[in-house]
């Protein structure tokens, strides 16, 4: 069983640019957490997804900042328009949840964005 | 609104010994997880442990053993034997539940390395 799987492992974008971040759950896991890690600092909750829904966002910056977990296909963080200040790692995690294991998230490999 | 905190932001220990990082946490509720990840070079998050709020007995895991004091709401974790393999960033968390969004609220780590 594959673990959660982020992509690209490493992005550079230039100030301005759009920078899109993958993360495929782990199999038969439905639940979705996108966390921020600036240098030197812990993680910090983003935003949590379900199959279509956004369970909760409060997160996530109100602006240049969405996500989405369609039915089919990986979840995608977007940051448009980017800034020196959204460098960082970014971590997916997702759950199996209804399954008496809601009290563990599995980690990807993060996401290192760079922004030029 | 809750909180961890990590108040040891570098520790060392020498192979073989034992060492231990605190952890305190501030939450009004009576119904939570407690966790522990270890967070090496590679960047992967690894759980270590994690201590349900309700259970009264200590989590441990082979070398790994945390310290729940729920009154004085501290989790602290205590490394035995340690290997040069520990050397990594070690965050706390804590998890409210069941609370419908399952997100985790990270410290900001403590750095330990294991000195040879």
């Amino acid at each position: 069983n594959a673990g959660v799987m982020q992509n690209p492992r490493h992005l550079v974008r230039r100030r301005g640019q759009e920078a899109r971040l993958r993360c495929s759950p782990m199999k038969g896991h439905s639940h979705v957490y996108w966390y921020r890690q600036l240098p030197e600092e812990g993680l910090k909750f983003m935003v949590y997804l379900q199959k279509e829904n956004i369970i909760d966002e409060s997160g996530m910056p109100k602006e240049r900042f969405s996500a989405e977990f369609p039915k089919e296909g990986p979840s995608i963080l977007r940051i448009q328009q980017v800034v020196r200040g959204d460098s960082a790692a970014y971590f997916c995690a997702s759950s199996p949840l209804n399954s008496g294991l809601e009290d563990e998230q599995f980690f990807g490999p993060g996401t290192r964005l760079t922004v030029l | 609104a809750q909180t961890v905190t990590q108040s040891q932001p570098e520790m060392s220990v020498q192979e073989a010994e034992t060492v231990t990082l605190s952890c305190t946490y501030d939450t009004s509720e009576n119904n939570y997880y407690l966790f522990w990840y270890k967070q090496p070079p590679s960047r992967q998050m690894i759980l270590v442990i994690r201590q349900e709020a309700y259970k009264q007995q200590n989590a441990t895991e082979n070398r790994f053993s945390v310290n729940f004091q729920k009154a004085a709401k501290s989790f602290s974790l205590k490394i035995s034997d340690s290997q040069l393999g520990d050397t990594a960033m070690y965050f706390c968390a804590f998890m409210k539940a069941p609370s419908g969004t399952y997100k985790y609220i990270f410290g900001t780590g403590t750095r330990l390395k294991v000195l040879a």
